[in-house]
């Protein structure tokens, strides 16, 4: 089954514990990308990456990282956490092309204490 | 700065109807648009995509139409059902000034429908 997959679904953490949320896509997409949705903001794209090491800052950069060596992984970094980035987290892919859009994974809702 | 409205925020309904969302968007230079469903808690499921140069797009009951020109998009569902409550997203990808995209989808903040039987 074409899918993203994200782990953990659920995660509670402490201040500055770093952690680490995996994304994987079957579909051998170029794009991907890590959104996080909190109530009244929205959906705010944190980074994406165009293909294997291109990546760049979305809207919400701040105190996340990424890396994407290969084409199915795309994990984002929390170096230190803080209670500011509990949220619901979601990565998506798609090809390149008019013709298609994004798939999101089932989402990661992350607390930090 | 690629910004997107949805209207209205809330919608409730009862069973059978047949209703519209509205989605806006100020930069007309659009790569492609999608409408998807999001279920409380859950992850997003695309409904649709219409690429930039359609007008529009048909699955089952729904249709999302798009003009560039406004900026609009709508959704249209067809005989309303109380399995189509949910929040309903519009997001646009913009186009580069080379005619593709970096891929980055804009999201408006979603219509909430209620459909009650």
């Amino acid at each position: 089954e074409a899918q993203v997959t994200q782990n953990p679904r659920y995660l509670i953490t402490v201040t500055g514990k770093k952690l680490t949320v995996t994304c994987s896509q079957n579909m051998n997409h170029e794009y991907m990308s890590w959104y996080r949705q909190d109530p009244g903001l929205g959906l705010r794209q944190i980074y994406y990456s165009m293909n294997v090491e291109v990546t760049d800052k979305g809207d919400v950069p701040e105190g996340y990282k990424v890396s994407r060596k290969e084409k199915r992984n795309f994990p984002l970094i929390l170096e230190s956490p803080s209670p500011n980035q509990t949220s619901l987290y979601f990565c998506a892919s798609k090809a390149g092309g008019f013709g298609y859009g994004y798939t999101f994974g089932s989402g990661t809702r992350l607390t930090v204490v | 700065k690629q910004e997107v409205t949805q209207i209205p925020a809330a919608l409730s309904v009862p069973e059978g109807e047949n209703l519209v969302l509205n989605c806006s968007f100020t930069d007309s230079a659009i790569y492609n648009l999608q409408w998807f469903r999001q279920d409380p808690g859950k992850g997003l499921t695309s409904l649709l995509l219409i690429q930039s140069s359609q007008r529009e797009q048909t699955s089952g009951r729904l249709n999302a139409s798009l003009d560039k020109s406004s900026g609009r998009s709508t959704l249209y569902i067809a005989a309303s059902q109380p399995g189509d409550s949910a929040t309903y997203l519009c997001a646009v990808t913009l186009a580069n000034a080379g005619g593709t995209s970096y891929g980055k989808l804009t999201f408006g903040q979603g219509t909430i429908l209620t459909v009650h039987p």
